[in-house]
């Protein structure tokens, strides 16, 4: 089983308006660390949001909010405010474990926002 | 503000001859990693290392690659003998350990194209 789904290999958007990307992960490890990146056409990995297994609130950072949903095992991104900066590659990631090692990436979801 | 750096952004090779893709993680950091994006598909994990030795690869990395911290700051993967399907992106992350988030900080990656 994939441990990380992304289901939404294209979204577009109009300027200024919230964009949910979704993202489902699978694990049995009770411990667990989630990951949003942000790939723009330039090719650098960017690092926008992290949500812990444990964390009682879900995540945000300025424009990015994480809706954690931990019985349903998702992570989805949302964007709002969205911006022509905006366009880029999202990767949904997880880390297993307190001291998981590796990262299990999505396959990905190209935004584009629309003038 | 600190980052990843890897050299060369872009190397060219023949097929059979050996590559060595160099980055230099972030200071303090402890866990590095090397992934790689075949062109427009997703990032999969290669190899990660702490304490100056591999602590997980997956099955891609082979006999081919090997990965090396020679001087406690540049960590390098060599491909020994490159073949046209090893054509992608590398990309070098590093982490600084399990006591934070714990995200990983990528380097602007290195294409490289095998002909």
């Amino acid at each position: 089983a994939q441990k990380i789904t992304q289901t939404q290999p294209g979204m577009f958007v109009q300027e200024k308006e919230a964009v949910t990307l979704d993202c489902t992960y699978d694990t049995s490890d009770p411990s667990y660390g989630l990951f949003w990146y942000k790939q723009p056409s330039s090719g650098e990995m960017i690092f926008l949001i992290y949500q812990g297994s444990y964390d009682q609130q879900n995540a945000t950072e300025g424009r990015y909010s994480l809706n954690f949903q931990k019985a349903r095992k998702s992570a989805n991104l949302v964007i709002s405010a969205s911006q022509l900066g905006d366009s880029a590659m999202y990767f949904c990631a997880m880390r297993e474990g307190l001291t998981g090692n590796q990262f299990y990436f999505g396959t990905g979801t190209s935004l584009t926002v629309i003038p | 503000e600190p980052e990843v750096t890897q050299t060369p952004s872009h190397q060219v090779t023949q097929m059979g001859q050996e590559v060595i893709l160099r980055c230099v993680p972030i200071s303090n950091h402890l866990y590095f990693y090397w992934y790689r994006q075949i062109l427009g598909q997703k990032v999969e994990f290669l190899v990660s290392f702490y304490n100056n030795e591999i602590s997980e690869k997956s099955e891609i990395f082979d006999d081919q690659f090997s990965v090396e911290r020679p001087d406690g700051s540049n960590f390098t993967l060599k491909i020994r003998s490159t073949k046209l399907e090893d054509s992608a992106m590398y990309f070098c992350a590093s982490r600084f350990g399990s006591g934070n988030t714990g995200e990983l900080f990528f380097g602007e990656g290195s294409r490289l194209t095998v002909l």
